[in-house]
């Protein structure tokens, strides 16, 4: 059975510039999360999917970040314009249920530097 | 607010000993405690997850317990192996909150 897929797996732009990491979660998995994770630190939640709704974005920042989940399935997150400070690894991350208490899925990342 | 600490940040122990790693949560109140293996430059790889109602979950070399009352859960690894080497995190699954909050992590170094 294939993983989370995420692409891609390293990104260099410059300050300013937009950028966009996508993710495949496992086959049938109902709820899909993107983490950030800076060095040295545990992953944080950005937004949670169950099925094509975003059911927690509070920890998103809306002026310059963006999400979506077509169709219910894979996923997009944008960043414009990327700052300096958002350099990080962004995990997605998914699981089974809907109420997020089951074992969660982790891609490998995509690793962001912003210059 | 759910605060996790993991102590210490890092670890370097001889093959072949029994090593303990400490988690501690600020609230209680959790569905679940999960702990997480991350190896350089890869993602998170689910280890074990302890149910609220449960006191410890085992696999293979790994025994992972939870104290709710002290808010407190130990990872202990048996016979390490230099395999074992990694960041080891965990993550506590707040009730209400529906998110996973998680430790910085303990790096874990086993010497051949």
């Amino acid at each position: 059975e294939a993983g989370v897929v995420q692409s891609p797996r390293y990104k260099i732009i410059e300050k300013k510039q937009p950028v966009a990491f996508w993710c495949n979660p496992i086959s049938g998995h109902n709820t899909l999360y993107w983490y950030l994770q800076n060095l040295g630190q545990g992953p944080e939640l950005l937004i949670r999917y169950e099925n094509e709704e975003a059911v927690d974005d509070s920890q998103l920042p809306k002026d310059r970040f963006s999400a979506e989940r077509l169709k219910g399935v894979d996923s997009t997150l944008k960043i414009q314009p990327a700052e300096l400070g958002d350099s990080a690894v962004y995990l997605c991350a998914s699981s089974l249920g809907v109420d997020g208490t089951d074992t969660q899925y982790f891609g490998p990342g995509t690793r962001l530097t912003v210059l | 607010k759910q605060e996790v600490t993991q102590i210490p940040a890092a670890l370097s122990v001889p093959e072949g000993e029994n090593l303990v790693l400490n988690c501690s949560f600020t609230d209680s109140a959790i569905y679940n405690l999960q702990w997480f293996r991350q190896d350089p430059g890869k993602g998170l790889t689910s280890l074990l997850l302890i149910q609220s109602s449960q006191r410890e979950q085992t696999s293979g070399r790994l025994n992972a317990s939870l104290d709710k009352s002290s808010g407190r859960s130990t990872l202990y690894i048996a016979a390490s192996q230099p395999g074992d080497s990694a960041t080891y995190l965990c993550a506590a699954h707040r009730v209400g909150a529906q998110k996973l909050v998680f430790g910085q992590g303990t790096r874990l170094t086993i010497n051949p």
